[in-house]
């Protein structure tokens, strides 16, 4: 299977600290997206970065992608109790075209006030 | 930006009733739709691809029989749970990609998602 596996599954920290979560995955890639989900709501597209990018970055948010271990890293600096949902990454695997999503299991993360 | 919306928001239906779920793209046109299937504390999974005038291509596993996908037009995809069972229960959420050119990948944008409580 090529679902991305994320870990921890969930993650409780203090408001203002920073959260990592980690995703893997087991074939090769074309790009690889982080989204956000609230509660029982819609997804939230966060980041992509594609398979020749090592890093990016978007406000608060850090992405870092290592093909060679096929894994990838989100990180959530100065953390806001806003920032408690459920997050996902998601590859594509390339092909061409239009291919659905495989996400991973995801990382709860719980910001504490 | 480029928006998705799926009506309805929650459906409740008995079992063995039909249930459908429209998906549309607002803004923009959409050659290819996607329905994921989400359970409780679940991650999203792909059920099918929705391509614009053709069939559905299911992914392993899913009923085509009982998931039926119609995409008649390029800015409207439905998906019409058949004789629903309280197992089918789950948050149903559908993507849209725009056209793109052969060998690119194109960004999906997901719609709010509708669950579906089946008693």
């Amino acid at each position: 299977s090529q679902q991305g596996e994320e870990d921890p599954q969930a993650l409780s920290i203090q408001e203002g600290e920073n959260a990592t979560m980690n995703c893997s995955y087991k074939t090769s890639i074309n790009n690889l997206q982080w989204y956000r989900q609230n509660s029982g709501r819609g997804l939230v597209h966060l980041i992509l970065i594609r398979s020749n990018e090592r890093e990016k970055h978007s406000g608060r948010l850090r992405v870092t992608l290592d093909t060679s271990k096929k894994s990838s890293s989100l990180l959530i600096t100065a953390s806001r109790a806003a920032d408690t949902a459920s997050y996902f990454c998601a590859i594509y695997g390339g092909g061409g075209g239009a291919d659905g999503l495989t996400f991973g299991k995801g990382t709860h993360l719980i910001i504490q006030p | 930006g480029a928006v998705v919306s799926q009506h309805p928001s929650w459906v409740i239906c008995k079992s063995g009733t039909s249930v459908k779920i429209e998906c549309r793209s607002l803004d923009f046109q959409a050659t290819t739709m996607f329905w994921y299937r989400q359970f409780p504390k679940q991650s999203l999974m792909l059920m099918a691809t929705s391509n614009e005038g053709s069939k559905a291509t299911y992914e392993q596993g899913v009923e085509k029989d009982k998931f039926l996908i119609n995409h008649a037009s390029l800015t409207l995809s439905t998906l019409t749970v058949t004789s629903a069972h309280p197992e089918d229960s789950s948050f149903y959420i559908c993507s849209a990609s725009p056209p793109t050119s052969s060998g690119q990948f194109s960004t999906q944008y997901f719609g709010p998602g509708t669950r579906l409580t089946v008693l």
